[in-house]
């Protein structure tokens, strides 16, 4: 099994719609990440989350919010999904010291 | 302000050909450096990472980088690309707030 998981992997949903995207880690890791990634814009920081009780905005946070359910479960809301959200999320996790960062595979949303 | 930049939105080498991809950050204190990959339709997949000690640093798959601190930069070079070698590459960098922030990344396209 992966140690960063990604569920699920594509996804089509509607504007107006929520949609949860799901991240899980076996790596025993405190720290969660949600990225984005768009065609020039490389990957752009949404939310992090240095342990369970901690969650911080990154810079590009409008429009989403994040849970952090458990240690290894970082979830990815959209409340309401616009086409402009259309775009390649990544969840990520590093150890307490931050140098070794692990992706997941990705989800690849679009809305439209 | 902060940033990473990979001066080269698209570069085409011949295969068997080098190759040199493009990085400077602008940050207070040397950050924590990093190249990835990422092929097609594929996750991110970290090729060399630059922590300290000596600056050119060997990753895998034949890659290289060379930190040069009075530049700012973190260039990556592979003597001779491969077919497989066709992929996006991100620099990445971890400043002191461990919060990973990638360029927006350079395609490389591979001619036979």
């Amino acid at each position: 099994d992966a140690d960063v998981t990604q569920t699920p992997r594509n996804r089509i949903t509607k504007t107006g719609k929520r949609i949860m995207l799901e991240c899980s880690q076996t790596k025993g890791h405190d720290r969660m990440y949600w990225y984005r990634q768009d065609p020039g814009l490389g990957l752009r920081l949404i939310y992090y989350s240095f342990d369970v009780k901690d969650i911080n905005k990154g810079e590009i946070s409008d429009g989403y919010s994040v849970s952090r359910q458990a240690q290894a479960k970082f979830s990815l809301s959209l409340e309401s999904a616009i086409p402009n959200q259309t775009a390649l999320y990544f969840c990520a996790t590093s150890d307490h010291q931050g140098y070794g960062y692990t992706f997941g595979s990705g989800t690849r949303l679009t809305v439209v | 302000a902060q940033s990473v930049t990979q001066p080269d939105i698209h570069i085409t080498v011949s295969e068997g050909a080098s190759l040199e991809l493009r990085c400077n950050y602008s940050y207070g204190a040397t950050p924590y450096l990093f190249w990835y990959v990422q092929s097609p339709g594929q996750g991110l997949q970290l090729l060399l990472k630059y922590f300290s000690g000596d600056t050119l640093v060997q990753g895998i798959k034949g890659f290289e980088a060379e930190f040069k601190r009075s530049q700012s930069s973190f260039n990556l070079r592979k003597p001779s690309v491969h077919w497989s070698d066709a992929a996006e590459y991100f620099c990445a960098v971890l400043p002191a707030d461990y919060k990973l922030s990638f360029g927006a990344g350079t395609t490389v396209t591979v001619r036979a």
